[in-house]
């Protein structure tokens, strides 16, 4: 069956620093790509997407690139601030369902 | 427009209780579903909806009941809680209408204590 693999967490960056969470899939046929941001106490709202190979996503600074040679869709940012930290989960989606990573927790200190 | 939907956003339940979380949506979307949350372990389907009136297991079923009457609303219910239940819920809708990217929306979750 379809599977996502994130880097696993927690990640400490200070302010300005630059982020890449790891993401890799396994799906049949061509999935849909997903970055979905958990802010405390809230739901899942989505960060970017990308439909097709070689799309790039990008939203608030933050970028991926469907790669589907390495099967990888890595989250991006040049430049992080203390507002990003939160928990960061890549997804896919293929038939009828969206299939979560484990999510990444991610923490920014100024 | 007020999204998706969720109630109550706490509770605390005994084991052996029943109880129904809400879940209703103002997008007119088709599909909807029911996540839980745990530590490390991301989040797991419980059951899916893709139309009134059709319900099927996701990952994780057992011990819940779900039932879709109307496209709006698409509670789940606990019929005999259990500590293992404890979690959060999330419930997300899709629309599934022709060039649809799959996206989901969230509900701000309902987090579930059973002592």
């Amino acid at each position: 069956g379809d599977s996502v693999t994130q880097m696993e967490g927690p990640v400490t960056l200070s302010e300005e620093a630059f982020l890449t969470i790891n993401c890799t899939y396994t799906a049949t046929g061509y999935p849909s790509l997903f970055w979905y941001v958990q802010y405390p106490g809230e739901g899942l709202q989505l960060l970017l997407k990308a439909t097709k190979a070689d799309d790039k996503g990008s939203n608030k600074g933050f970028e991926a690139t469907y790669r589907k040679e390495t099967t990888s869709f890595h989250l991006e940012k040049g430049s992080v601030q203390v507002s990003d930290s939160a928990v960061y989960f890549c997804a896919l989606t293929s038939a009828r369902q969206l299939t979560f990573g484990s999510g990444t927790q991610l923490t920014v200190l100024p | 427009n007020a999204g998706v939907t969720q109630t109550p956003k706490f509770q605390v339940l005994k084991t052996g209780q029943s109880m129904t979380l809400q879940c209703a949506q103002d997008m007119n979307h088709e599909y909807m579903s029911w996540y839980r949350q745990d530590p490390g372990m991301g989040l797991r389907l419980i059951h899916y909806s893709v139309g009134a009136g059709i319900t099927d297991q996701g990952e994780v079923p057992n011990g819940y009941n779900v039932s879709r009457s109307t496209t709006e609303d698409f509670p789940l219910r606990l019929l005999s809680a259990a500590p293992s239940q404890t979690s959060v819920y999330f419930c997300a809708s899709r629309d599934t209408g022709r060039g649809n990217t799959g996206e989901l929306f969230f509900g701000e979750g309902s987090r579930l204590t059973v002592l």
